[in-house]
C-alpha cells in the first residue's frame, strides 16, 4: 500500500498564491490520476481538481493542479486567495486495488 | 439532480450492530460506484471501500477488511455500511460519495452519517 503525505497546514494572505503539496510514498504519481477535495467545517467534501489537472464546473480557475514527476508528488494551487478558501483540503489517488486519501492540510487565509 | 441521501445519526452501544444507508437518486444508479468514507472526529478522510451496485463487485481497503460490509440493493437504489459488534473506535462521520470509475473522482457526496458508539 502506498501512502501521499500532505503538510499538516499552510497559511497566506488574501491575494496570495498557495501551494499545498501531495507526495506519494511509493508508485509513480504520474501513473495513477489525482484529485483534490475542498472541505469546509460540517459539510462534505467536494471536487476542486480531479484527473490530476482538471476543474469541475464552477470550480474558479484560481484553482489549478499538476503533477512533478521528479519529487513524486502533486500540487494544488490557489491564486487570488479569498477568505473563502479557508477550508482543509485532500488529495486523492488509487493503484490497482486501493484508494488512499492524504491526511489534510488545513488552509487558513489571515 | 443527483442526490445521495443517507441515513440519520445513530447512538449505539459497543459490541451491538448496526446498517447505515445511502440512497441514490436522479441517475442510473447501477452505472456509478458507490464508496464509503470515513472521518473520525477532528480528523482526515479514510477510504473504507466501494461497491458497483450493478454486478456487486465490492473492494475493501485493507484497513477495513473484515471490520465491516458493505452491500448494495439495486431494486432500491441502496448501498449500506454495516458493523457486526461495534467499537468505541467507530465513533465517526461517514460519508457515502459516487464514482464514474476507480479511477475518477468522488463527484457527487451524501450528507453524512453520524455514529456515535458509547457506553
Amino acid at each position: 500500500n502506498f501512502m501521499l503525505t500532505q503538510p499538516h497546514s499552510v497559511s497566506e494572505s488574501p491575494g496570495k498564491t498557495v501551494t499545498i503539496s501531495c507526495t506519494r510514498s511509493s508508485g509513480s504519481i504520474a501513473s495513477n490520476y489525482v484529485q483534490w477535495y475542498q472541505q469546509r467545517p460540517g459539510s462534505a467534501p467536494t471536487t476542486v481538481i480531479y484527473e490530476d489537472t482538471q476543474r469541475p464546473s464552477g470550480v474558479p480557475d484560481r484553482f489549478s493542479g499538476s503533477i512533478d514527476s521528479s519529487s513524486n508528488s502533486a500540487s494544488l494551487t490557489i491564486s487570488g486567495l479569498k477568505t473563502e478558501d479557508e477550508a482543509d483540503y485532500y488529495c486523492q489517488s488509487y493503484d490497482s486495488s486501493n484508494q488512499v486519501f492524504g491526511g489534510g492540510t488545513k488552509l487558513t487565509v489571515l | 439532480e443527483v442526490q445521495l441521501v443517507q441515513s440519520g445519526a445513530e447512538v449505539k452501544k459497543p459490541g451491538e450492530s448496526l446498517k447505515i444507508s445511502c440512497k441514490g437518486s436522479g441517475y442510473s444508479f447501477t452505472s456509478y460506484w458507490i464508496g464509503w468514507v470515513r472521518q473520525m472526529p477532528g480528523k482526515g478522510l479514510e477510504w473504507m471501500g466501494i461497491i458497483y451496485p450493478g454486478d456487486s463487485d465490492t473492494r475493501y481497503s485493507p484497513s477495513f477488511q473484515g471490520q465491516v460490509t458493505i452491500s448494495a440493493d439495486k431494486s432500491i437504489n441502496t448501498a449500506y455500511l454495516q458493523w457486526s459488534s461495534l467499537k468505541a473506535s467507530d465513533t465517526a462521520m461517514y460519508y457515502c460519495a459516487r464514482q464514474e470509475e476507480v479511477t475518477s473522482d468522488f463527484d457527487f457526496w451524501g450528507q453524512g452519517t453520524l455514529v456515535t458508539v458509547s457506553s
